[in-house]
């Protein structure tokens, strides 16, 4: 089985550009997750999908982000425009059931210069 | 008050040891819990998680959850230098039937040989 792959790995774009990060979950999946961990914090939640529907995106910090998973399958996360503070790892989870415990991805290093 | 909170670490103990990572939260109304493991540089994994009062056992790890002291830890036997990782405390909340987890800091941990 494979697991959840995201891409790119890593991202250098200078403040005032747009990003776009992709996530590909586990086949069969409906739920997927977004988290982020900024430099020296927790990891915390941005959002939930279920199938292509948000069931939950109270952690999404401000209009700048927004997601989408169009026909259920993979997502993006797009930061337009990107700044300073948007930098740190964002990583995508998914899982079957709801409280199932998550798997991740690789992660997305995000830099903002 | 975080709502997640870890022992700080880092903790260190000789191989073959038992290392006792332990984990308090805030919302009484919780009701899944997880550990996952994170090797540097890589994402989380999940190792275990557990909803019900009392120990669960996999292998070589134990989950111990006491609701009414709002207290969860993670009991690692046998410790080996393949142990040394952050272990992530993670608690879903009973307002969410959506699976958003909230994560602790994590603790360090490096098993010596």
């Amino acid at each position: 089985e494979a697991g959840v792959t995201q891409f790119p790995s890593h991202s250098v774009i200078e403040k005032g550009q747009t990003v776009t990060l992709r996530c590909d979950p586990i086949s069969g999946h409906d739920n997927l997750y977004w988290y982020r961990r900024v430099m020296g914090k927790e990891i915390k939640f941005l959002l939930h999908f279920v199938k292509e529907s948000k069931q939950d995106e109270s952690g999404m910090p401000n209009n700048r982000f927004l997601a989408e998973r169009t026909g259920g399958t993979y997502s993006t996360l797009k930061v337009q425009p990107a700044e300073l503070e948007d930098s740190g790892v964002y990583f995508c989870a998914s899982s079957q059931g709801a409280s199932r415990g998550y798997t991740f991805g690789s992660g997305t290093r995000l830099t903002v210069v | 008050q975080k709502e997640v909170e870890q022992n700080s670490g880092p903790l260190s103990v000789p191989e073959g040891a038992i290392a006792s990572l332990n984990c308090t939260y805030s919302d009484r109304g919780s009701q899944s819990f997880f550990w996952y493991r994170q090797y540097s540089g890589k994402s989380p994994e999940l190792i275990m998680f557990i909803y019900s009062n009392g120990d669960k056992e996999d292998g070589r790890f134990t989950a111990q959850l006491n609701k009414a002291s709002q207290y969860v830890s993670l009991l690692i036997r046998d410790s080996q230098p393949s142990d040394s990782a952050t272990y992530l405390c993670a608690v879903n909340s009973h307002n969410t039937n959506a699976g958003k987890s909230t994560f602790g800091d994590g603790t360090t941990l490096t098993v010596k040989p």
